[in-house]
């Protein structure tokens, strides 16, 4: 079965530190990804989400990540912080071939970032 | 803009109740699904529908059982609701059976079995 990792399950930054969130997943065919954010008090939002072409995908709110399939790794970055960014960022799979049914997802754990004005 | 609704946000219920969670959206999507987030370990598919009257478990469905008799609406259900099913429960939809759809989610409901 394919799993989602994200390492870092608390990041707490000043503003306008620069973010890295990582994202490793483990299946060896085609996947689609997809980071998605859980604002305090609100539904899940899609951030962004790769399904082919350009590895670096930008997404809302100034939101980047890179898809480096040598790595299995799906990274998600912003150059600079703001205090609303404060959210709980998911990564997560969608594997070609693993069902036939349906858009399941598979998500990592979760980071709680935090940001300090 | 797509709206999924889940018609509790916090409840309380007494080990051993029966429990119904509801869940509507309005777009006309094929795909519900329903999820359980817990801190540190994300979210988890419990059970997902890809038609009316048609579901298939997810990774974790014991304890729980889903009901999909018309196209917009998809209910979980604890049958016996024990204390380790307190979680924060979430309901998606998206359109179609194609790879890479955009799910949407709704707002959670929030179960606390005491």
């Amino acid at each position: 079965a394919q799993s989602v990792s994200q390492h870092n399950h608390h990041v707490i930054l000043s503003e306008a530190a620069s973010l890295e969130l990582g994202c490793n997943y483990s299946y060896g065919g085609t996947v689609n990804l997809f980071w998605y954010v859980q604002y305090p008090g609100q539904h899940l939002q899609l951030l962004l989400k790769y399904f082919s072409g350009d590895p670096l995908v930008k997404g809302i709110k100034g939101f980047e990540a890179e898809f480096i399939k040598s790595k299995f790794s799906f990274n998600l970055r912003k150059p600079s912080v703001q205090w609303s960014d404060t959210a709980e960022y998911f990564c997560a799979v969608n594997a070609r071939g693993w069902n036939n049914a349906g858009n399941m997802l598979t998500f990592g754990g979760g980071t709680r970032l935090m940001v300090k004005p | 803009d797509v709206k999924v609704t889940q018609s509790s946000r916090y409840l309380v219920k007494r080990t051993g109740e029966k429990v119904f969670l509801e869940c509507v959206q309005d777009m006309d999507h094929e795909n519900m699904f329903w999820y359980r987030q817990d801190p540190g370990l994300g979210l988890r598919l419990i059970y997902f529908s890809y038609d009316v009257k048609m579901k298939e478990k997810g990774d974790i469905p014991e304890g729980y059982s889903v009901s999909r008799e018309k196209k917009e609406r998809f209910s979980l259900i604890l049958e016996s609701a024990s204390t380790n099913q307190t979680s924060m429960y979430l309901c998606a939809s998206s359109l179609g059976t194609a790879l890479g759809n955009t799910i949407y989610f709704g707002e959670g409901s929030w179960l606390t079995v005491v």
